[in-house]
C-alpha cells in the first residue's frame, strides 16, 4: 500500500526567510504523481504543487519548489521568501490509482508559522 | 470566481437528525470527490463520481450516502449524524484525466452534531 509520511508536525520560520518542508513517500509504482497542498485555518485546501515522478525537472511555481529526489522516495517542499499569510496547515499527498478517477493519499501533515 | 463552492460552510445539527451537504463546480469536471476530515487529521476520501458512475471507499460507513443529479452537483447525505461524524466535509473536482490531474477543492462545511 502507497504511504506518505511527514515528520515535521510544526515548523517555525521568520519572515522572508526560505523554509523545507519534508515528505517521504513509498509506493512499489513506476508511475505515479506527488502533491502539496495548504489549508489554512479557513479550512479550504489550495493546490499549490505537482510533481509527475517522469518528470525530470524539479517543479516550481513561484515561491513555492518541489525538491524530488526519486531514489530517496522524498519530495520536499521549499516555500522562498516566507510571507505571514504562509502559515497554515501543509499536506503533502499522493495520487494512488492508475484510472481517471484516482484518490488521494495524504500525509498527516506539517502546521508551519511564520514569524515577523 | 469560486469554482468549488461548498454550502453551507457551517452546519450544526442533532444527534440522528440528518442532514445534506451540497457541492457544486463550475469547471465542468468529471469527477467528484468527498473527503472528511477530523480535527488535526488527513483528510480521507469517502466516495466519489466518475460521471454518473459511484465509487465507495470500503470502510465508508453505511450512515453516509452520496448524489449526483448532474455534472454540477454533488450532495453527501448523513442519514443518522452521530457525534463521531462531527467533521469537516470537503469536496473535491478533478478533470479524469491522466496526467497532472489535479484535485480542486471547495472550502469545505464544518460539521458539528450536538
Amino acid at each position: 500500500a502507497q504511504k506518505i509520511t511527514q515528520t515535521q508536525p510544526g515548523m517555525f520560520v521568520q519572515e522572508k526567510e526560505a523554509v523545507t518542508l519534508d515528505c517521504t513517500y513509498d509506493t512499489s509504482d513506476q508511475s505515479y504523481g506527488l502533491f502539496w497542498y495548504k489549508q489554512p485555518s479557513s479550512g479550504e485546501m489550495i493546490f499549490l504543487i505537482y510533481q509527475g515522478s517522469y518528470d525530470e525537472q524539479n517543479a516550481t511555481e513561484g515561491r513555492y519548489s518541489l525538491n524530488f529526489q526519486k531514489a530517496r522516495k522524498s519530495a520536499n517542499l521549499v516555500i522562498s521568501a516566507s510571507q505571514l499569510g504562509d502559515s497554515a496547515m501543509y499536506f503533502c499527498a499522493m495520487r494512488e490509482g492508475k484510472d481517471s478517477s484516482y484518490k488521494l493519499i495524504f500525509g498527516s501533515g506539517t502546521r508551519l508559522l511564520v514569524r515577523p | 470566481d469560486a469554482m468549488v463552492i461548498q454550502n453551507p460552510r457551517y452546519q450544526v445539527t442533532q444527534f440522528g437528525k440528518p442532514v445534506t451537504l451540497s457541492c457544486s463546480q463550475t469547471l465542468n469536471h468529471n469527477v467528484m470527490y468527498w473527503y472528511q476530515q477530523k480535527s488535526s487529521q488527513a483528510p480521507k476520501l469517502l466516495f466519489h463520481y466518475y460521471d454518473k458512475d459511484f465509487n465507495n471507499e470500503a470502510d465508508t460507513p453505511d450512515n453516509f450516502q452520496s448524489r449526483r443529479p448532474n455534472t454540477s452537483f454533488c450532495f453527501l447525505d448523513i442519514r443518522s449524524p452521530g457525534l463521531g461524524d462531527a467533521a469537516m466535509y470537503l469536496c473535491a473536482t478533478s478533470a479524469g484525466q491522466l496526467a497532472k490531474n489535479i484535485q480542486y477543492f471547495g472550502a469545505g462545511t464544518r460539521l458539528s452534531v450536538l
